[in-house]
């Protein structure tokens, strides 16, 4: 079983460069969700989705986009990136329909910004 | 902000059996107790979960108290794998949106 796949799994980038990760899911799942989690912090949510064309902010939301045009995929966009989005972002997935409610996560996306 | 407080951090000896608890005062009557775990960066992973009666899975088992203020997560025989960091969440499935993270409780399991 895949779960959830992220890419890329590093990448340093340029300030004012702009990127996508990537995140898929071949469980069927509505919800979908963005974390970043800073050097020994806890994981902040960045969006969410509820389904394919709904999104919403969580709790860091600035700085980001993202799009939900199909179930199994949730992009995360920086625009211009900072020295200050600097993390390891976690994209998740729960809720299948009828089903399990715990959530799964990728096993993350290490970005620098220099 | 996070429903719930946990300690920062606990020790528990290697083949002992490690209690973590958590606060969650405020919870609804209709709100689940979820824990996650965080082994070192890897992305976090799903324990297990319960509304009121006790739980128990191939991994832990979860004891709510009657009033369901509280709540202790069990690891009956820890091993150095389970040094991660433990996350207690309320949500009501199936309905509540967001999974907002708390600080959580870092477990050190000592050999």
């Amino acid at each position: 079983n895949a779960g959830v796949t992220q890419t890329p799994k590093f990448r340093i980038l340029k300030i004012g460069q702009s990127m996508t990760l990537q995140c898929t899911q071949d469980m069927n799942h509505n919800y979908m969700y963005w974390y970043r989690q800073d050097p020994g912090m806890g994981l902040k949510l960045i969006y969410y989705s509820v389904g394919a064309g709904i999104t919403d902010k969580g709790e860091v939301p600035n700085g980001y986009n993202v799009s939900r045009s199909t179930t199994e995929d949730f992009p995360l966009r920086l625009e211009l990136a900072a020295p200050s989005q600097t993390s390891v972002y976690f994209c998740a997935s729960s809720l299948s329909p009828g089903g399990s409610t715990e959530a799964f996560f990728g096993q993350g996306t290490r970005l620098t910004v220099v | 902000d996070a429903k719930t407080t946990q300690p920062p951090s606990m020790d528990c000896a290697e083949g002992r059996a490690a209690n973590l608890p958590c606060n969650h005062s405020t919870i609804s009557g209709n709100e689940y107790v979820y824990w996650y775990r965080q082994i070192h960066s890897q992305g976090p992973q799903y324990i297990i979960h319960g509304l009121k009666n006790n739980e128990t899975n191939e991994m832990a088992s979860l004891i709510i108290t009657e009033d369901r203020k509280s709540s202790t997560l069990i690891l009956p025989h820890a091993t150095l794998r389970d040094t991660a960091v433990y996350y207690c969440i309320v949500r009501v499935p199936n309905r509540d949106d967001k999974i907002i993270f708390g600080k959580g409780t870092r477990l050190h399991i000592l050999p």
